[in-house]
């Protein structure tokens, strides 16, 4: 079973400048999850899909951030202008409610390098 | 709002010993708790996942408690190898999906 996909792996970028990241999680998972991992922190949850529906957004900095799960499978989280703040790895994780465990899948993630 | 604390931040052990990983969180309230192994560069790899109804989980050469009363959870390694260098993070799920991470344990098993 293949796992969660992201590209790009490696992103260097100007501020300013956009950037997108992409996400195709695991067949059948159907609760799609983002997350931003700052140098030796753990993951914080941006955005929460269920199937095409964000029901928890709360974290997203909605000013430069947006994000979009097209079909309930693939997504895109996007931000414009970047800053130097936000250089950081993006995650993306997905999980299977069905089975009532919640446990998370997590991809390898894109470094974002802003300079 | 929940936070998740893991102590120690770092751990240098040689090859074959026991080692204990501690995990605490503020709010009792949670559904589970995820450990999760992260390798410099790399993505989050799943190790155990304890519901919130269990005690523990076990996966080969590793065992996972949870004591939600005390709000603790320890990640026992046994035996100890050099693969086993890596960064290990608790994860808290306080609702069915969102899960609040810890800060991690480096651990590194020395020859």
């Amino acid at each position: 079973e293949a796992g969660v996909v992201q590209s790009p792996r490696y992103k260097i970028i100007e501020k300013k400048q956009p950037v997108a990241f992409w996400c195709n999680p695991i067949s059948g998972h159907n609760t799609l999850y983002w997350y931003r991992q700052n140098l030796g922190q753990g993951p914080e949850l941006l955005i929460r899909y269920e199937n095409e529906e964000a029901v928890d957004d709360s974290q997203l900095p909605k000013d430069r951030f947006s994000a979009e799960r097209l079909k309930g499978v693939d997504s895109t989280l996007k931000i414009q202008p970047a800053e130097l703040g936000d250089s950081a790895v993006y995650l993306c994780a997905s999980s299977f409610p069905g089975t009532g465990s919640y446990e998370q899948y997590f991809g390898p993630g894109t470094r974002l390098t802003v300079t | 709002k929940q936070e998740v604390t893991q102590i120690p931040a770092a751990l240098s052990v040689p090859e074959g010993e026991n080692l204990v990983l501690n995990c605490s969180f503020t709010d009792s309230a949670i559904y589970n708790l995820q450990w999760f192994r992260q390798d410099p560069g790399k993505g989050l790899t799943s190790l155990l996942l304890i519901q919130s109804s269990q005690r523990e989980q076990t996966s080969g050469r590793l065992n996972a408690s949870l004591d939600k009363s005390s709000g603790r959870s320890t990640l026992y390694i046994a035996a100890s190898q050099p693969g086993d260098s890596a960064t290990y993070l608790c994860a808290v799920g306080g609702t069915a999906s969102k899960l609040t991470f810890g800060t991690g344990t480096r651990l590194q098993v020395t020859l």
